[in-house]
């Protein structure tokens, strides 16, 4: 069965570093999105992507990131200059109607 | 405002039991769905349901959805001590780039 993959389980940086979250979504998907979780916390989406553009994007989704899809099967999520309130799990997920979700990045910035 | 609001928090029952979850949301959709998280884990889908639509079935899953009240319930039948995991309702929109708004989620233990 197909599902969405993402790498790397786990990622620890130190505040102001750049650090690229990748997705690997389902291979006839559209629709790509990127939600993150603050531990305890619900699920906050970030950013929508369909036809190579950002069609969504939320308060939380400010210049400090990115999303490209540098090729047929990637998808990825940048964030140029982390802080501190950035740790959290971030899902990738993609579909439209249904949303397959990602097992999830940790990311832990110290 | 919140959207997505799922009630009880926390839901404790014995396997066996069935257990109800309810969500309760704000503004017009085209279809709410359900997920499941276990602990740390990624979020699997469980199922959709349109605005057009007032229960849906899957397995052991019998959702309703009421847009007169803005509510929806999830009811887990002859729950198992591997259905224990929050559970989570999200809100979609069209027109706003498809987006899901999730709720707080309602934390399910089932007592084997």
């Amino acid at each position: 069965e197909p599902e969405v993959t993402q790498t790397p389980s786990h990622q620890v940086t130190q505040m102001g570093q750049e650090v690229i979250l990748r997705c690997v979504p389902i291979s006839n998907h559209l629709y790509f999105y990127w939600y993150r979780q603050i531990l305890g916390q619900k699920v906050e989406f970030l950013v929508s992507f369909y036809n190579n553009e950002i069609s969504e994007k939320s308060e939380i989704f400010d210049d400090q990131f990115s999303v490209e899809r540098p090729d047929g099967s990637n998808f990825t999520l940048k964030i140029r200059s982390t802080k501190l309130e950035d740790s959290a799990m971030y899902f990738c997920a993609s579909g439209h109607d249904t949303q397959y979700f990602g097992p999830g990045t940790r990311l832990t910035v110290l | 405002s919140q959207q997505g609001e799922e009630d009880p928090q926390a839901l404790s029952i014995q396997e066996g039991e069935n257990a109800t979850m309810n969500c309760s949301y704000k503004t017009s959709i085209n279809n709410l769905q359900w997920y499941r998280q276990n602990s740390g884990r990624g979020l699997v889908h469980l199922i959709l349901i349109r605005s057009n639509e007032r229960e849906k079935h899957s397995g052991r899953l019998r959702v309703t959805l009421d847009t007169s009240k803005k509510s929806s319930s999830l009811l887990i039948t002859a729950s198992r001590a591997a259905d224990t995991a929050s559970y989570f309702c999200a809100t979609c929109t069209y027109n706003q780039g498809g987006k899901l708004i999730f709720g707080q989620g309602t934390e399910l233990s089932v007592k084997p």
